[in-house]
């Protein structure tokens, strides 16, 4: 199975901030990484797939990026309704595994 | 509008058994794959099975194989998780998303609200 780990596990951040997520794929995913946002209480809302593909809707502060086994997801100005838990996900193989998570809290 | 809608958790004793299930609309529900991720109190998520188009394919996470059977009734628009021997770390708040496939890539486009299973004595 694939393990994926991102980092760090929470981060406290301001409004305005640019915010920076990791996500390491155990082998080679090419680009098959989708990233999810959760906040308390609410399903997840699928972010970007194909590790930089923004879904409809989603805001362009949003991006992703990365290839193979490292990946990024960037906030390029954190708002109010960003502060959430984000995850990773990799569709390259099944079982379909997901990062344990990177809360984001406010500063 | 996409909808899914999951019922059938509950609190149920260690070895027990639940049938969860997921009643879907707003999409044509034979065209999609379909997935159970749960997530236990206060944890991550955790991809649990996931299932063809028509059934014929199915595939579970190691902890689930042989306790977990996932199965769908294409004409009812709805999935089904059926849950044995169940175990206390088998608690957790079960969604069901739909596959959806952008460019070629598989993601869970949407999910349901989700359903709490208790597994407690």
């Amino acid at each position: 199975d694939i393990q994926m780990t991102q980092s760090p596990s929470s981060l406290s951040a301001s409004v305005g901030d640019r915010v920076t997520i990791t996500c390491r794929a155990s082998q080679s995913i090419s680009n098959y990484l989708n990233w999810y946002q959760q906040k308390p209480g609410e399903a997840p809302k699928f972010l970007i797939y194909a590790a930089s593909s923004l879904q409809s809707g989603v805001p362009s502060r949003f991006s992703g990026s990365g290839s193979g086994t490292d990946f990024t997801l960037t906030i390029s100005s954190l708002q109010p309704e960003d502060f959430a838990t984000y995850y990773c996900q990799q569709s390259y193989s099944t079982p379909r595994t997901f990062g344990q998570g990177t809360k984001v809290e406010i500063k | 509008e996409v909808q899914l809608v999951e019922s059938g958790g509950g609190l149920v004793q260690p070895g027990g058994s639940l049938r969860l299930s997921c009643a879907a609309s707003g999409f044509t529900f034979s065209s999609y794959w379909m997935t159970w991720v749960r997530q236990a109190p206060g944890k991550g998520l955790e991809w649990v099975a996931n299932i063809k188009r028509d059934g014929s394919e199915k595939h579970y996470v190691d902890s689930v194989k042989g306790r977990f059977t996932i199965s769908r009734d294409n004409a009812k628009n709805s999935l089904f998780l059926q849950m044995d021997s169940l175990r206390a770390e088998d608690t957790a708040l079960y969604f069901c998303a739909r596959e959806g496939y952008n460019r070629g890539y598989s993601t869970f486009d949407f999910w349901g609200q989700g359903t709490l299973v208790t597994v407690s004595s």
